[in-house]
């Protein structure tokens, strides 16, 4: 099962875009890459998934180069309630068993 | 249409002592998980269900027990507790298994075992 790895932490101020990178080395052909959003005493959230390219949704875009070796989560002009741990996860295909392997996280704090 | 609901939020248990971690769901998934979260860390899975009458281990299953008799619910059983499974265990339900399918996440029970 490919693992990921993530910084522990980040810092940034509203209105500023944010990068958080992945790193997934032995990421397998037919894993997909999907982003979870956990604010404290809540359930993780669904923020976007991919497999390779671009993808964009209402709230984040995800940057994955052709390796797939790594991939980048995009939160542009972010606020105080964006303030929360970030997951990059690989897997959930035939591969992995369809198992997802959750990392610790990034935790974003966001400044006024 | 409440999602994923989990009962209780929080609970004390002693040592030895036995509970049933209650999660049901109203989107009519077929998939249901029950994953743990210790402080600072990332989920773990403890088993999944891939439909009524059908479970599986996940990555550490030890001390926990499920059933799944209908669709909707998927109770975790922990026979005898022990301080090592003093968490935060929430419950998710999908619509089919792996990347395609978004997991949707109840609001989580905490438990102290002490």
């Amino acid at each position: 099962l490919a693992k990921t790895t993530q910084p522990i932490s980040m810092d940034s101020y509203e209105g500023q875009e944010v990068n958080i990178t992945c790193s997934h080395n032995n990421i397998a052909t037919n894993d997909y890459i999907t982003w979870y959003q956990q604010f404290p005493s809540q359930g993780p959230r669904f923020i976007i998934q991919g497999y390779k390219t671009k993808v964009t949704n209402e709230v984040a875009s995800l940057f994955i180069p052709a390796d797939r070796k790594s991939s980048t989560l995009s939160l542009p002009r972010v606020s105080l309630s964006d303030t929360a741990v970030y997951y990059c996860l690989v897997g959930g295909g035939v591969d992995s068993n369809y198992q997802l392997i959750w990392g610790a996280g990034t935790k974003l704090i966001i400044k006024p | 249409n409440a999602g994923v609901t989990q009962t209780p939020k929080f609970r004390i248990l002693k040592i030895g002592q036995s509970m049933t971690l209650q999660c049901t769901q109203d989107m009519n998934h077929n998939y249901m998980y029950w994953y743990r979260q210790d402080p600072g860390m990332g989920l773990k899975l403890i088993y999944y269900s891939v439909g009524a009458g059908i479970t599986d281990k996940g990555e550490v299953p030890n001390g926990y027990n499920v059933s799944r008799s209908t669709t909707e619910d998927f109770p975790l059983r922990l026979e005898l507790a022990a301080p090592s499974q003093t968490s935060v265990y929430f419950c998710a339900s999908s619509y089919s298994l792996g990347y395609q399918e978004t997991q949707y996440f109840g609001p989580g029970t905490r438990l102290l075992v002490l």
